[in-house]
């Protein structure tokens, strides 16, 4: 069993809609979660970062933690063209990327 | 300024050759970090460096080597390249913001070995 587990997809949905991705763990050390952007033929780029449980709002982008239930989930309101992309979630037990998890990617895409 | 580079981006070896990726960044960050990624496994960590001077083993080391040149430069090299290591490359660095960590990442390297 990995240690992340995140749904590959492809998810297509329509321009505006509200989207949903989700990564569960078993390591309940994780502290630190983070969800990176990757498009395609580029190097990720980190979009939320979160310490513990709790949610974190940016512009468009929601990021939740639920510790107990060791899952956490990025929510896209009014997606765009532009957030075709795949998603990538990430944690840590502690600060320092030597541990750093990954998940295998969310491959997403909004059709106008 | 222009982040973290990678060269060559795209490189086909054959079984046995040696080469080796380039990374640099200008960002000015202590932490170094060379992953690859392949199709249904997420980014793995091959190798990183804490500081100038200093290198670690990640998750999956075997068959690779790396150079920490100076602050700026972080290289990986494939001896004896394998099949194996056909995969996309990234180099990343990492800067600390009280709580937060962002790590940075490069174009990458597209290696193909036949």
């Amino acid at each position: 069993q990995k240690e992340v587990e995140q749904d590959p997809g492809p998810l297509s949905v329509p321009e505006g809609a509200i989207v949903s991705l989700n990564c569960t763990y078993s390591n309940s050390a994780f502290q630190y979660f983070m969800w990176y952007r990757q498009y395609s033929r580029k190097g990720p780029e980190l979009l939320m970062y979160t310490y513990s449980s709790g949610n974190k709002e940016d512009g468009r982008f929601t990021a939740q933690v639920d510790k107990s239930s060791k899952y956490i989930s990025l929510f896209i309101r009014d997606s765009q063209p532009s957030d075709s992309a795949t998603y990538l979630c990430a944690m840590n037990p502690f600060q320092g990327a030597q541990k750093l998890v990954f998940g295998q990617g969310t491959r997403l895409t909004i059709n106008p | 300024n222009a982040g973290v580079t990678q060269t060559p981006k795209f490189q086909v070896l054959k079984t046995g050759q040696s080469m080796t990726l380039q990374c640099a960044q200008d960002m000015n960050h202590n932490s170094m970090y060379w992953y690859r990624q392949d199709p249904g496994m997420g980014l793995r960590l091959i190798y990183y460096s804490a500081s100038e001077g200093t290198t670690d083993k990640g998750e999956v080391p075997n068959g690779y080597n790396v150079s920490r040149l100076n602050k700026r430069e972080f290289s990986l090299r494939l001896e004896s390249a394998a099949p194996s290591q056909t995969s996309v490359y990234f180099c990343a660095s990492t800067r600390t913001s009280g709580v937060q960590e962002t790590q940075y990442f490069g174009p990458g390297t597209r290696l193909l070995v036949l």
